[in-house]
């Protein structure tokens, strides 16, 4: 089972800002079959990215993905107040499809 | 537009069983996949239903109690537990797979079990 660990575990900041968040696995991840989601208290997950760098459908372009192998990334170029969630990687490359701790994004 | 509507609430005493349901419009589906989330906890994936063939797959945890099923004539997806104990109280939420299990793109609103004498 491929282990995703997130940090930070949590990254405060103020809108407008840039956030980095970081997704590393325990082994490679085939094919960047990398996911992201938001996800706001009380909802359910939001589909950001797949393929560890394609938006989905919405999502604005100040998200973008990167990354290969073990180390991922997740860029907010500047925060909105609606930006600030818990964020998850997700990987699909391997069986079991594993989900990292999340990372929230509070603000300062 | 893509839909995937769950079931309300349930409160249940350990050892009872729950069924909790996934109603699905919108699209031509072909996998519906089932995440826990624990109070205060993170995702975890359970597996997904081929909604075609009807064949399920269990991530390693969710063997045994959990049972998977969908019925085509109503296009509802179900998740079944048995023996219910304190520690699946959870959000159990319904999510369509893209190309079974790989991302999950839509998602039900979620129900949340609580299993408690």
């Amino acid at each position: 089972e491929i282990v995703l660990t997130q940090s930070p575990g949590t990254l405060s900041l103020s809108p407008g800002e840039r956030a980095t968040l970081s997704c590393r696995a325990s082994q490679s991840v085939s094919r960047t079959y990398l996911a992201w989601y938001q996800q706001k208290p009380g909802q359910a997950p939001r589909l950001l990215i797949y393929g560890a760098s394609s938006r989905a459908t919405g999502i604005p372009d100040r998200f973008s993905g990167s990354g290969s192998g073990t180390d991922f990334t997740l860029n907010i170029s500047r925060l909105e107040p609606e930006d600030f969630a818990v964020y998850y990687c997700q990987q699909y490359g391997s069986s079991p499809r594993t989900f990292g701790q999340g990372t929230k994004v509070e603000i300062k | 537009q893509v839909q995937l509507v769950q079931s309300g609430s349930e409160l249940k005493k350990p050892g009872a069983s729950v069924k909790v349901s996934c109603k699905a419009s919108g699209y031509t589906f072909y996998a519906i996949n089932w995440v826990r989330q624990a109070p205060g906890q993170g995702l975890e994936w359970m597996g997904w239903i081929n909604t075609n063939t009807g064949n399920p797959t269990y991530a390693q945890g969710f063997t045994g109690r959990f049972v998977f099923s969908f019925d085509t004539s109503v296009s509802t997806a179900y998740l079944q537990i048995s023996s219910l104990k304190a520690e699946d109280t959870a959000v159990y939420y319904c999510a369509r797979g893209y190309n079974g299990d790989y991302y999950f793109d839509y998602w039900g609103q979620g129900t949340l079990v609580t299993v408690s004498s």
